[in-house]
């Protein structure tokens, strides 16, 4: 099984609206990433979760929260999101961070903050 | 953080040709370099890569060749087919995480 499933595909909440994006790997993996994606746009990386801990945050605003509640799942809650944090939101994993381990992405959830 | 660029922006060939990206990077220190394919409405699919320990690495149609002395690492795509239209990007091991080239848009037409 090499799948990372992402749920809900498609997202639409309001500013003042709080929702979480899912994501889930079953291929033992310990390191779990969130990337945001714009139209046109390369990923950017948001956070990495390594063994269970948040070990990066690029300084990603508050109203985002990363959660990871064991080595499979991986959650991004969001409160209070702004109109250009509409993106395609991608989860990945991969074996361990660093010293070039394959990353797999899942397929994204599409948000639109309205 | 380390700097990727990827050329062309966007790319149009004929079934059957051949299609070349081109990646340069900055960091030295970077060893691992993966290329992705991003098909409309979907993730990024990891294709193919190549660590610092080879020049060329090849998987049937698709083939990576990297120049540490450089800094440049490239994707060919043979016999190119109107399923290989998508978005490909190139990365380079950052740290942590991967850093990604700006994308370049691959046409095949039939």
């Amino acid at each position: 099984d090499t799948e990372v499933t992402q749920t809900p595909k498609h997202l639409v909440m309001g500013m003042t609206n709080k929702k979480s994006l899912k994501c889930e790997q079953h291929m033992g993996h310990r390191a779990m990433y969130w990337y945001k994606q714009k139209a046109k746009k390369p990923p950017e990386l948001m956070f990495v979760y390594s063994y269970e801990k948040l070990s990066i945050n690029e300084s990603v605003p508050s109203r985002f929260s990363p959660e990871c509640p064991n080595s499979s799942l991986l959650n991004l809650h969001l409160h209070a999101l702004q109109p250009e944090d509409s993106a395609l939101y991608l989860c990945a994993s991969s074996h361990g961070t660093g010293g070039g381990y394959d990353a797999f992405f899942g397929p994204g959830t599409r948000l639109t903050v309205l | 953080g380390e700097n990727v660029e990827q050329h062309p922006s966007t790319l149009s060939v004929q079934e059957g040709d051949s299609a070349v990206i081109k990646c340069t990077y900055s960091d030295s220190a970077s060893n691992y370099f993966p290329w992705y394919k991003q098909e409309l409405g979907k993730g990024p699919q990891l294709i193919i890569d190549i660590r610092s320990n080879v020049g060329e690495k090849k998987d049937q149609r698709i083939a990576v060749t990297l120049n540490k002395t450089a800094k440049h690492f490239s994707l060919h795509i043979t016999e190119t087919q109107p399923e290989d239209s998508a978005v490909y990007f190139c990365a380079a091991e950052a740290g942590y995480a991967l850093n990604f080239g700006k994308g370049t848009s691959l046409l095949v037409t039939p």
